[in-house]
């Protein structure tokens, strides 16, 4: 089954740091670039970063320097480690693939992450 | 980084049409942004309707079309559907891996 799993949610502290997970099934994994997006539950969506299949990570304005994507390509994983979290970090953090045509086309159900003292 | 505005709220009877937007804060949008539309219900993941302005995703029915209309993407619905009650979101490539969504429509069919 082609399906994306989040993990590594939870609640923590300002300034504090953790690591998604998101482990993909049922396709080539390497050939797809993957995404980040984070949605405050009943807000809109907000795209957070983006890897390559070589790894090459982009990011969010509101996130760059904090935030860092990686992938592991032979464990069909993609990460974000996040660092110095914010109130505003928190939503539930979508693992998310693109397509030819720059479109997000699978999506995981999303890890939900809490920032808060 | 750029803002993408959409329709905070927009209200269409069963049967009617509608038209939502998506557009750039600075500048216009056009084909190279590859508009994308997303359906979301409450508590359910988003949902791929358009992709590349006007491709419609595997098994979206053709009531969902996508266009440029003037300096703005568009998404319009016709013959809309009480199902179709939804937030619907877009989202515009901006180059050099940068994504920007819009805040979203609320749609209400009444």
């Amino acid at each position: 089954e082609v399906q994306l799993v989040e993990s590594g949610g939870g609640s923590f502290q300002p300034g504090g740091s953790l690591r998604l997970s998101c482990a993909a099934s049922g396709f080539i994994f390497s050939d797809y670039w993957m995404h980040w997006v984070r949605q405050i539950p009943g807000k809109g969506l907000v795209w957070v970063s983006r890897v390559d299949g070589g790894g090459r990570g982009t990011y969010a304005d509101s996130v760059k320097g904090r935030f860092t994507i990686s992938r592991d390509n032979a464990k069909n994983t993609l990460y974000l480690q996040m660092n110095s979290l914010r109130a505003e970090d928190t939503g539930l953090y979508y693992c998310v693939r693109t397509n030819v045509g720059a479109y997000f086309d699978l999506w995981g159900r999303g890890t939900l992450v809490t920032v808060s003292s | 980084q750029t803002v993408v505005t959409q329709e905070p709220s927009f209200s269409v009877s069963p049967g009617g049409t509608v038209t939502l937007t998506c557009g750039l804060s600075s500048g216009s949008v056009s084909i190279n942004h590859y508009p994308s539309w997303y359906q979301q219900t409450p508590g359910r993941t988003p949902r791929t309707l358009i992709y590349s302005t006007n491709t419609r995703s595997s098994g979206v029915p053709d009531r969902f079309s996508g266009s440029i209309l003037g300096n703005k993407g568009a998404l319009t619905i016709t013959g809309a559907q009480p199902d179709d009650e939804s937030d619907y979101y877009c989202a515009l490539y901006m180059g050099s891996g940068i994504w920007v969504f819009g805040g979203g429509t609320k749609l209400t069919v009444l």
